[in-house]
């Protein structure tokens, strides 16, 4: 069965503290792994795809980076504003043409001024 | 509009009660997805719909219906649900279900069964 295990589940920084989510899975067959951002009363919003070991993705603070095994997501400087709970999701094959996402349950991440 | 539109935003009904939850997407896509969030848990996918035809569908009881009468719209018709099913429910969309293709969520519906 895939499993997607994101750690910690919550954390707290001063604002500039650096730090990395973690996101771990277990597929057979991985496709893509996504990183999406969701705020309070919102839905999920994407932020980066990656596909092969070794493959960096940036924005603005953030950069994604992906191993056999994990992904991390590291946050530089971080604001307030960066806030919110990180999701991580792979994507595997469902049969056929089709693909499906497989969700970690989120990392909440709160930045104080 | 742009995006993914999810109406109603919040919704409270008993257990006898029947309501339907709407999706509407703008992205141009053909490819619909409800997910189910629950506190403390994973987003649960529910129904698939690529091409207006429905490709998956998770194991989900029949008192959740889902309909896609055409690209752009999804509907989940509910009925006797049970206050288990409370959750915040994502609907998102594609361009198709394929390998890398983004999905893009919908600001969700928060249903509250009593």
């Amino acid at each position: 069965e895939d499993q997607v295990t994101q750690s910690p589940e919550a954390l707290r920084l001063q604002e500039g503290e650096s730090s990395s989510l973690n996101c771990s899975y277990t597929v057979s067959g991985l496709r893509g792994l996504f990183w999406y951002r969701q705020d309070p009363g919102k839905g999920p919003e994407f932020l980066f795809t990656l596909y092969s070991a070794g493959e960096e993705k940036e924005k603005e603070r953030l950069k994604a980076t992906l191993t056999k095994k994990e992904s991390f997501l590291h946050i530089t400087a971080p604001k307030p504003e960066d806030s919110a709970t990180y999701l991580c999701a792979v994507q595997v094959h469902s049969g056929g043409s089709n693909y499906k996402l497989t969700f970690g349950k989120g990392t909440l991440l709160t930045v104080n001024p | 509009e742009t995006g993914v539109t999810q109406t109603p935003r919040h919704l409270v009904m008993g257990m006898t009660n029947k309501k339907s939850l709407k999706c509407e997407q703008h992205l141009g896509h053909n490819a619909m997805y409800w997910y189910k969030q629950s506190a403390k848990k994973p987003l649960e996918l529910m129904f698939v719909y690529s091409l207006e035809e429905r490709v998956e569908n998770n194991s989900v009881p029949s008192r959740f219906s889902p309909e896609c009468p055409n690209s752009s719209h999804l509907f989940l018709h509910l009925h006797t649900l049970q206050p288990e099913d409370s959750a915040l429910y994502l609907c998102a969309s594609s361009q198709v279900q394929a390998l890398g293709n983004i999905q893009y969520f919908g600001a969700g519906t928060r249903l509250s069964v009593l």
